[in-house]
C-alpha cells in the first residue's frame, strides 16, 4: 500500500501570498489530521478531518483552513502569509477516529519570505 | 488540556550502549501515549503506543516504555543502540475522552548515537 503522500514537498512563498497543501491519506483510510512543525513551536494540531467534516481544531489564527473531500483527500490552505508561517506541515491519516495509529507524510515545508 | 515535557532535548550515547529518553504528561484527564520517532527528511513514524493494559509496552526496533501513572511519565528505552536509531524522538498524548486523534507532542529528543 501507498504511504501518505503531500504535496508539494517544498514551497517558497512571499508574505501576504496564499498557499493551499494537498495530502492524500493512505488508500482506506478516513481520517486526516494536519499538523505544523517549527523549531521554536515543535509540533502543533491544526484540524482534523473525518468524512468531510472537521471534527478537532488547534489553536490556530482562521487564516488557517481546510477541507476534506470525498475520496478523503485533503487540503489546507494558509491565507495572507507570515514569515512566522514557515514551517514543516505534516500530515496524518489514520482508518478512522478514536485511539488508532496514525501514519505521517513526509511533509510540506514551506518558506515565507 | 495536556501538556508533554521532554526532559532533554539531546541525549549523546555510544553505539550498543542502553539509552532512556524521558517524557512527563500533565493532563486533568485520562490519556493515550505514544512515541514517535523522525529521521531527517522524513515524517514521524509510531514506535509504541499505551493504550490500557501492561504498562510495559514493546514497540519497534528494540524500544519498549513503562507508563508509570503515578508519575505521568512514560520514558522511553532501549538496552542497545545503533548508529542508525539517530535520529529525533517525540512522546505524544491524546485525550481518551476525545473521539479523534488529536495529538499533543512534547518538544523532542535529540537522540545521537557516536560510534
Amino acid at each position: 500500500k501507498a504511504g501518505v503522500t503531500q504535496t508539494p514537498r517544498y514551497l517558497i512563498k512571499t508574505r501576504g501570498q496564499q498557499v493551499t497543501l494537498s495530502c492524500s491519506p493512505i488508500s482506506g483510510h478516513r481520517s486526516v489530521s494536519w499538523y505544523q512543525q517549527t523549531p521554536g513551536q515543535g509540533l502543533q494540531f491544526l484540524f482534523e478531518y473525518f468524512s468531510e467534516t472537521q471534527r478537532n481544531k488547534g489553536n490556530f489564527p482562521g487564516r488557517f483552513s481546510g477541507r476534506q473531500f470525498s475520496n478523503s483527500r485533503s487540503e489546507m490552505n494558509v491565507s495572507t502569509l507570515e514569515l512566522g508561517d514557515s514551517a514543516l506541515y505534516l500530515c496524518a491519516s489514520s482508518l478512522k477516529m478514536g485511539r488508532n495509529e496514525q501514519f505521517f507524510g513526509p511533509g510540506t515545508r514551506l518558506t515565507v519570505l | 488540556a495536556q501538556s508533554v515535557t521532554q526532559l532533554d532535548s539531546q541525549v549523546p550515547v555510544f553505539e550498543e550502549a542502553p539509552v532512556e529518553l524521558r517524557c512527563n504528561y500533565s493532563s486533568s484527564v485520562s490519556v493515550y501515549l505514544f512515541w514517535y520517532v523522525q529521521y531527517p527528511n522524513q515524517g514521524l513514524q509510531l514506535l509504541l503506543k499505551y493504550l490500557s493494559g501492561s504498562t510495559l509496552v514493546k514497540g519497534i526496533n528494540g524500544f519498549e516504555a513503562e507508563f508509570n501513572k503515578s508519575q505521568t511519565s512514560f520514558h522511553l528505552r532501549k538496552p542497545s543502540v545503533h548508529i542508525s536509531d539517530t535520529a529525533e524522538y517525540f512522546c505524544a498524548v491524546s485525550d481518551k475522552g476525545n473521539a479523534g486523534n488529536m495529538l499533543t507532542f512534547g518538544g523532542g529528543t535529540r537522540l545521537m548515537v557516536k560510534p
